[in-house]
């Protein structure tokens, strides 16, 4: 199956720094991948998502990229905010296989202060 | 959003009771999800439905059962709790398998077992 490797595990940024978030995964078949944000005490919330036809793609002050002959991914926060400090996991799935399930990093803790 | 709530929020029980956690979506999504979240291990699938009466294992399933009887609920049961799986648990749901049906969490259930 599916086997997702992220780093760091925490990240200390000050704010109005960059923060980058690195995924690598297994599965060549693999072909989108979706970043998710959880706050403290809430439900993990999709912020931005990638396919494997996209080499990156940018939301305002986020920005995912996508290699796929190296077979990772990363995820750019840029001016970093307070309200940016969270737990960021990045997912990969094989969407042309059926009813493929989501396979997640263990998440980055971003700290912004 | 209130699309998918869980209950109860928090539950604490003993080793060896039985629990079920409760997962109601008013989307009328096909698949739903269990994970648990747990510390150094990110998000874990537990088990997983792609319609009513139809349910397969995921990456952690021991010790766990579910049911689908109805498209709109997906109780996740600890039949016989035990410590190691004090976690918190995340019910979640989407329309299909296509890039536009992002996955949607419920608040989750924080679970203790003493």
């Amino acid at each position: 199956g599916e086997n997702v490797e992220q780093h760091p595990s925490t990240l200390s940024v000050q704010e109005g720094d960059s923060a980058v978030i690195k995924c690598t995964y297994s599965d060549s078949a693999s072909n989108y991948f979706p970043w998710y944000k959880q706050e403290l005490g809430k439900r993990p919330q999709l912020i931005i998502d990638i396919r494997s036809n996209v080499g990156e793609k940018k939301d305002q002050r986020i920005a995912v990229t996508l290699n796929k002959t190296a077979k990772h991914f990363s995820l750019h926060i840029t001016e970093t905010q307070p309200e940016d400090s969270a737990v960021y996991f990045c997912a990969a799935s094989n969407m042309n296989s059926g009813y493929s399930t989501l396979t997640f990093g263990k998440g980055t803790m971003l700290l912004v202060s | 959003d209130a699309g998918i709530t869980q209950s109860p929020r928090y539950k604490i029980t003993e080793t060896g009771r039985q629990v079920t956690l409760m997962c109601h979506q008013t989307w009328s999504h096909s698949y739903m999800f269990w994970y648990r979240q747990d510390l150094g291990h990110g998000l874990r699938l537990i088990y997983y439905s792609a319609a009513a009466d139809i349910t397969d294992k995921g990456e952690v399933p021991d010790g766990y059962v579910v049911s689908r009887s109805k498209t709109e609920n997906f109780p996740l049961t600890l039949e016989s709790a035990t410590r190691s799986q004090t976690s918190v648990y995340f019910c979640a749901s989407r329309g299909d398998f296509s890039y536009n049906s992002p996955l949607h969490f419920g608040n989750g259930t924080r679970l203790t077992v003493t």
